[in-house]
C-alpha cells in the first residue's frame, strides 16, 4: 500500500540554524498539509497547500515558516530560523481530491539545540 | 466543526472486543466523523469514517447513533498491536477544492491486556 515518506526521521539543529524537513506525499494525492506534535501535546494543524499555493495556514505557521513543493514528488517545510520552541515532530500528510481520508507520515523529530 | 468528548483511557484484553465511545452531540447534517489512531512515535494512522450509517472495514466498525450525536468505534479482536491513543473527529465532508484540516483532541489511550 502506498505511503507517505518522511526524511530524515531525526534531525538535530542548532537554534538560529535553518532546516528543511522533507516529505514524499502519495503520488497521485493533489492536497498536502503539514501537522506538528510538541511532546506530550496534541497534533496540531501548520499548513495545507494544493494546486502550487497555500490554501490554509494556523497561526502557529508565521514568517519563520514556508513549504514548497519544488518538483512533481517532493514536499517540504522549511524553518528559516529555529527556536528552542519548535522541537516537535512534524507529521507531513497527503489526501486525494473529494472526500478521501488523509494519510500521514511517520514524521520527523525536531530537536533544537 | 463540532467538538467531540472521548474518554481519556480504556482497558480491553486481547482478543476481545473493543469498543471507543465519542460524543458529538452539536454535530451537524453534513458533518463526518472520522477515526484515527496514533500508535506511540508514530503518525495518525486512518481508520474509518462516517456520515449516519454504520461503516465497516478490514480494520474496524463504526457504529453511529439515529440521532448522529454520538459513535462508537469497535475494534473485533484486539490485539496488543491496538494499543494506540484513537481520536474520533467531527469534520465537515468537503466538496472538491475545500482543504479540510483535521483537528485532533486528546483521544482515547486504548490499552489492550495479555
Amino acid at each position: 500500500e502506498p505511503e507517505v515518506t518522511q526524511t530524515p526521521s531525526h534531525q538535530v539543529t542548532q537554534m538560529g540554524q535553518e532546516v528543511i524537513l522533507r516529505c514524499v506525499p502519495i503520488s497521485n494525492h493533489l492536497y498536502f498539509y503539514w501537522y506538528r506534535q510538541i511532546l506530550g501535546q496534541k497534533v496540531e494543524f501548520l499548513v495545507s497547500f494544493y494546486n502550487n499555493e497555500i490554501s490554509e495556514k494556523s497561526e502557529i505557521f508565521d514568517d519563520q515558516f514556508s513549504v514548497e513543493r519544488p518538483d512533481g514528488s517532493n514536499f517540504t517545510l522549511k524553518i528559516r530560523s529555529t527556536k528552542l520552541e519548535d522541537s516537535a515532530m512534524y507529521f507531513c500528510a497527503s489526501r486525494r481530491q473529494g472526500g478521501q481520508p488523509q494519510h500521514f507520515g511517520d514524521g520527523t523529530r525536531l530537536s533544537i539545540l | 466543526d463540532a467538538k467531540t468528548t472521548q474518554p481519556t483511557s480504556m482497558d480491553c484484553a486481547e482478543g476481545r472486543a473493543a469498543n471507543l465511545p465519542c460524543n458529538h452531540s452539536t454535530i451537524s447534517g453534513n458533518e463526518y466523523v472520522y477515526w484515527y489512531r496514533q500508535i506511540h512515535s508514530q503518525g495518525p494512522q486512518y481508520i474509518i469514517h462516517g456520515l449516519k450509517n454504520n461503516e465497516t472495514n478490514e480494520m474496524a466498525s463504526l457504529i453511529i447513533t439515529e440521532d448522529r450525536k454520538s459513535s462508537t468505534l469497535i475494534l473485533p479482536h484486539a490485539t496488543l498491536r491496538d494499543t494506540a491513543v484513537y481520536y474520533c473527529i467531527v469534520r465537515v465532508k468537503d466538496s472538491g477544492g475545500s482543504n479540510y484540516k483535521l483537528t485532533f483532541g486528546k483521544g482515547t489511550l486504548l490499552t489492550v491486556n495479555p
